[in-house]
Protein backbone atom coordinates (compact mmCIF):
# COMPACT_ATOMS: atom_id res chain seq x y z
CA UNK A 1 0.00 0.00 0.00
CA UNK A 2 0.85 2.99 -0.69
CA UNK A 3 2.16 6.31 2.34
CA UNK A 4 3.08 9.48 2.23
CA UNK A 5 5.18 11.14 5.34
CA UNK A 6 5.31 14.87 6.16
CA UNK A 7 8.03 15.45 8.59
CA UNK A 8 6.58 19.00 10.48
CA UNK A 9 3.59 19.71 10.52
CA UNK A 10 3.85 23.01 11.13
CA UNK A 11 7.23 25.00 9.62
CA UNK A 12 7.81 28.30 10.03
CA UNK A 13 10.48 30.90 7.91
CA UNK A 14 11.60 34.26 8.14
CA UNK A 15 10.63 36.16 4.65
CA UNK A 16 13.06 35.84 2.35
CA UNK A 17 14.44 33.03 4.05
CA UNK A 18 14.50 29.26 2.01
CA UNK A 19 11.17 27.03 2.40
CA UNK A 20 11.90 23.51 3.12
CA UNK A 21 9.03 21.29 3.54
CA UNK A 22 9.64 17.24 3.70
CA UNK A 23 7.88 14.59 2.14
CA UNK A 24 8.78 10.77 1.76
CA UNK A 25 6.59 8.66 0.32
CA UNK A 26 6.58 4.44 0.14
CA UNK A 27 5.02 2.95 -3.41
CA UNK A 28 5.57 -0.56 -4.59
CA UNK A 29 5.54 0.89 -8.13
CA UNK A 30 6.99 4.05 -9.87
CA UNK A 31 4.36 6.40 -7.86
CA UNK A 32 3.41 9.58 -9.32
CA UNK A 33 3.85 12.40 -6.28
CA UNK A 34 2.28 15.44 -5.94
CA UNK A 35 2.44 18.88 -4.05
CA UNK A 36 -0.74 20.74 -3.04
CA UNK A 37 -1.40 24.04 -1.78
CA UNK A 38 -4.32 24.77 0.43
CA UNK A 39 -5.34 28.50 1.74
CA UNK A 40 -7.73 28.98 4.71
CA UNK A 41 -10.94 28.19 3.67
CA UNK A 42 -10.29 27.16 0.07
CA UNK A 43 -10.15 24.22 -2.18
CA UNK A 44 -6.75 22.57 -2.98
CA UNK A 45 -4.36 23.94 -5.71
CA UNK A 46 -1.68 22.23 -7.80
CA UNK A 47 1.48 23.15 -7.24
CA UNK A 48 3.32 20.64 -9.39
CA UNK A 49 3.90 16.90 -10.14
CA UNK A 50 6.28 14.53 -11.11
CA UNK A 51 5.27 11.52 -13.29
CA UNK A 52 8.71 9.89 -14.29
CA UNK A 53 10.30 12.52 -16.24
CA UNK A 54 12.59 15.11 -15.36
CA UNK A 55 13.78 14.54 -11.53
CA UNK A 56 13.50 18.20 -10.35
CA UNK A 57 10.19 19.82 -10.99
CA UNK A 58 9.33 23.40 -11.51
CA UNK A 59 5.86 24.55 -10.48
CA UNK A 60 4.31 27.43 -9.81
CA UNK A 61 4.72 30.12 -7.80
CA UNK A 62 8.63 29.57 -7.82
CA UNK A 63 8.27 26.08 -5.77
CA UNK A 64 10.17 23.23 -7.15
CA UNK A 65 10.88 19.83 -6.14
CA UNK A 66 13.04 16.90 -6.07
CA UNK A 67 12.46 13.12 -6.89
CA UNK A 68 15.11 11.16 -5.32
CA UNK A 69 14.18 7.57 -5.45
CA UNK A 70 16.99 6.35 -3.70
CA UNK A 71 15.88 8.42 -0.45
CA UNK A 72 12.10 8.24 -1.40
CA UNK A 73 11.31 11.65 -1.31
CA UNK A 74 9.88 14.33 -3.09
CA UNK A 75 10.58 17.41 -1.10
CA UNK A 76 9.38 20.96 -1.68
CA UNK A 77 11.64 24.07 -2.15
CA UNK A 78 11.45 27.55 -2.65
CA UNK A 79 14.66 29.73 -2.84
CA UNK A 80 12.60 32.76 -1.37
CA UNK A 81 9.66 32.80 1.39
CA UNK A 82 7.13 35.36 0.68
CA UNK A 83 4.65 36.23 3.17
CA UNK A 84 1.58 35.26 0.46
CA UNK A 85 3.20 31.72 1.06
CA UNK A 86 1.78 30.77 4.44
CA UNK A 87 -0.84 28.38 3.82
CA UNK A 88 -0.82 24.44 4.04
CA UNK A 89 0.74 22.34 1.85
CA UNK A 90 0.09 18.65 0.98
CA UNK A 91 2.04 15.84 -0.67
CA UNK A 92 0.34 13.28 -2.03
CA UNK A 93 1.38 9.79 -4.30
CA UNK A 94 -0.41 7.86 -6.73
CA UNK A 95 0.66 4.68 -8.23
CA UNK A 96 1.20 5.81 -11.88
CA UNK A 97 -0.97 4.38 -14.39
CA UNK A 98 -3.97 3.81 -11.59
CA UNK A 99 -6.40 6.59 -12.34
CA UNK A 100 -5.19 8.99 -9.95
CA UNK A 101 -6.30 7.46 -6.59
CA UNK A 102 -4.32 9.72 -4.37
CA UNK A 103 -3.06 9.15 -0.92
CA UNK A 104 -2.11 12.25 1.09
CA UNK A 105 -0.01 13.34 3.89
CA UNK A 106 -1.07 14.88 6.77
CA UNK A 107 -0.07 18.10 5.65
CA UNK A 108 2.67 20.87 6.76
CA UNK A 109 1.32 24.20 7.85
CA UNK A 110 4.06 27.41 6.71
CA UNK A 111 3.82 30.41 8.27
CA UNK A 112 6.16 32.88 7.33
CA UNK A 113 7.78 35.53 9.51
CA UNK A 114 8.00 39.22 8.98
CA UNK B 1 -6.51 21.32 -17.08
CA UNK B 2 -10.32 20.98 -15.95
CA UNK B 3 -12.22 23.15 -14.35
CA UNK B 4 -14.45 21.87 -11.46
CA UNK B 5 -17.98 23.66 -10.02
CA UNK B 6 -18.90 22.32 -6.75
CA UNK B 7 -22.60 23.45 -5.10
CA UNK B 8 -23.43 24.13 -2.51
CA UNK B 9 -19.90 25.56 -1.44
CA UNK B 10 -21.10 25.75 2.10
CA UNK B 11 -24.20 24.30 4.07
CA UNK B 12 -25.31 23.97 7.52
CA UNK B 13 -27.40 21.21 8.46
CA UNK B 14 -29.71 19.78 10.96
CA UNK B 15 -28.53 15.99 12.31
CA UNK B 16 -30.71 13.49 10.63
CA UNK B 17 -31.04 15.07 7.75
CA UNK B 18 -29.26 14.37 3.92
CA UNK B 19 -27.55 16.37 1.38
CA UNK B 20 -26.69 16.19 -1.82
CA UNK B 21 -23.11 17.93 -3.24
CA UNK B 22 -22.82 18.26 -7.07
CA UNK B 23 -19.62 18.63 -9.11
CA UNK B 24 -19.38 19.45 -12.91
CA UNK B 25 -16.77 19.00 -14.97
CA UNK B 26 -16.10 21.48 -18.09
CA UNK B 27 -14.53 18.55 -19.88
CA UNK B 28 -15.59 14.62 -20.15
CA UNK B 29 -13.58 12.41 -17.71
CA UNK B 30 -13.65 8.94 -17.16
CA UNK B 31 -12.70 9.22 -13.42
CA UNK B 32 -14.02 11.06 -10.58
CA UNK B 33 -13.00 10.99 -7.31
CA UNK B 34 -14.76 12.25 -3.76
CA UNK B 35 -12.29 13.19 -0.67
CA UNK B 36 -13.46 14.10 2.61
CA UNK B 37 -11.29 16.49 5.10
CA UNK B 38 -12.14 16.59 8.27
CA UNK B 39 -11.28 19.50 10.38
CA UNK B 40 -7.68 19.81 11.02
CA UNK B 41 -6.84 16.73 9.07
CA UNK B 42 -5.58 15.62 5.59
CA UNK B 43 -8.25 14.31 2.52
CA UNK B 44 -9.35 10.88 2.56
CA UNK B 45 -10.85 9.41 -0.15
CA UNK B 46 -14.50 8.06 0.30
CA UNK B 47 -14.92 6.69 -3.43
CA UNK B 48 -13.91 6.49 -6.78
CA UNK B 49 -17.12 7.15 -9.50
CA UNK B 50 -16.58 5.85 -12.77
CA UNK B 51 -19.80 6.76 -15.35
CA UNK B 52 -21.79 3.50 -15.82
CA UNK B 53 -21.13 1.41 -12.87
CA UNK B 54 -21.45 1.68 -9.44
CA UNK B 55 -18.82 3.90 -6.97
CA UNK B 56 -16.48 1.84 -5.67
CA UNK B 57 -15.67 2.72 -2.07
CA UNK B 58 -13.19 2.96 0.25
CA UNK B 59 -12.40 1.45 3.74
CA UNK B 60 -14.43 2.46 6.21
CA UNK B 61 -16.96 4.61 3.53
CA UNK B 62 -20.29 2.57 2.85
CA UNK B 63 -22.90 3.27 -0.08
CA UNK B 64 -25.89 3.90 2.27
CA UNK B 65 -24.07 6.73 4.42
CA UNK B 66 -22.38 8.20 0.92
CA UNK B 67 -24.41 7.34 -2.14
CA UNK B 68 -22.86 8.53 -5.46
CA UNK B 69 -24.36 8.84 -8.86
CA UNK B 70 -22.55 9.17 -12.21
CA UNK B 71 -25.18 10.16 -14.88
CA UNK B 72 -22.59 11.19 -17.59
CA UNK B 73 -18.94 11.99 -18.23
CA UNK B 74 -19.03 15.41 -16.89
CA UNK B 75 -21.14 15.33 -13.50
CA UNK B 76 -21.51 13.53 -10.27
CA UNK B 77 -23.11 13.85 -6.86
CA UNK B 78 -22.37 12.57 -3.17
CA UNK B 79 -25.04 12.63 -0.79
CA UNK B 80 -23.92 13.00 2.25
CA UNK B 81 -26.96 10.89 4.68
CA UNK B 82 -28.54 10.59 8.18
CA UNK B 83 -26.04 13.53 9.23
CA UNK B 84 -24.16 13.67 12.57
CA UNK B 85 -22.12 16.12 13.56
CA UNK B 86 -19.01 13.47 13.12
CA UNK B 87 -19.78 14.51 9.46
CA UNK B 88 -19.19 18.16 9.35
CA UNK B 89 -16.22 18.45 6.70
CA UNK B 90 -14.92 19.75 3.69
CA UNK B 91 -16.13 17.51 1.02
CA UNK B 92 -14.04 17.59 -2.20
CA UNK B 93 -14.81 16.27 -5.99
CA UNK B 94 -11.55 15.56 -7.84
CA UNK B 95 -10.72 14.63 -11.44
CA UNK B 96 -7.51 12.82 -12.78
CA UNK B 97 -5.34 12.98 -15.60
CA UNK B 98 -1.44 13.22 -14.75
CA UNK B 99 -2.28 15.53 -12.01
CA UNK B 100 -5.53 15.44 -10.28
CA UNK B 101 -7.79 18.82 -9.85
CA UNK B 102 -9.66 19.53 -7.63
CA UNK B 103 -13.11 21.58 -6.94
CA UNK B 104 -13.34 24.30 -4.30
CA UNK B 105 -15.18 22.22 -1.51
CA UNK B 106 -18.24 22.02 0.37
CA UNK B 107 -18.08 23.00 3.91
CA UNK B 108 -20.23 20.81 5.52
CA UNK B 109 -21.55 22.07 9.09
CA UNK B 110 -23.76 19.25 10.73
CA UNK B 111 -25.45 20.64 13.62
Amino acid sequence: AQSVTQLGSHVSVSEGALVLLRCNYSSSVPPYLFWYVQYPNQGLQLLLKYTSAATLVKGINGFEAEFKKSETSFHLTKPSAHMSDAAEYFCAVSESGYGNKLVFGAGTILRVKS
Amino acid sequence: SAVISQKPSRDICQRGTSLTIQCQVDSQVTMMFWYRQQPGQSLTLIATANQGSEATYESGFVIDKFPISRPNLTFSTLTVSNMSPEDSSIYLCSVGGVGAFFGQGTRLTVV
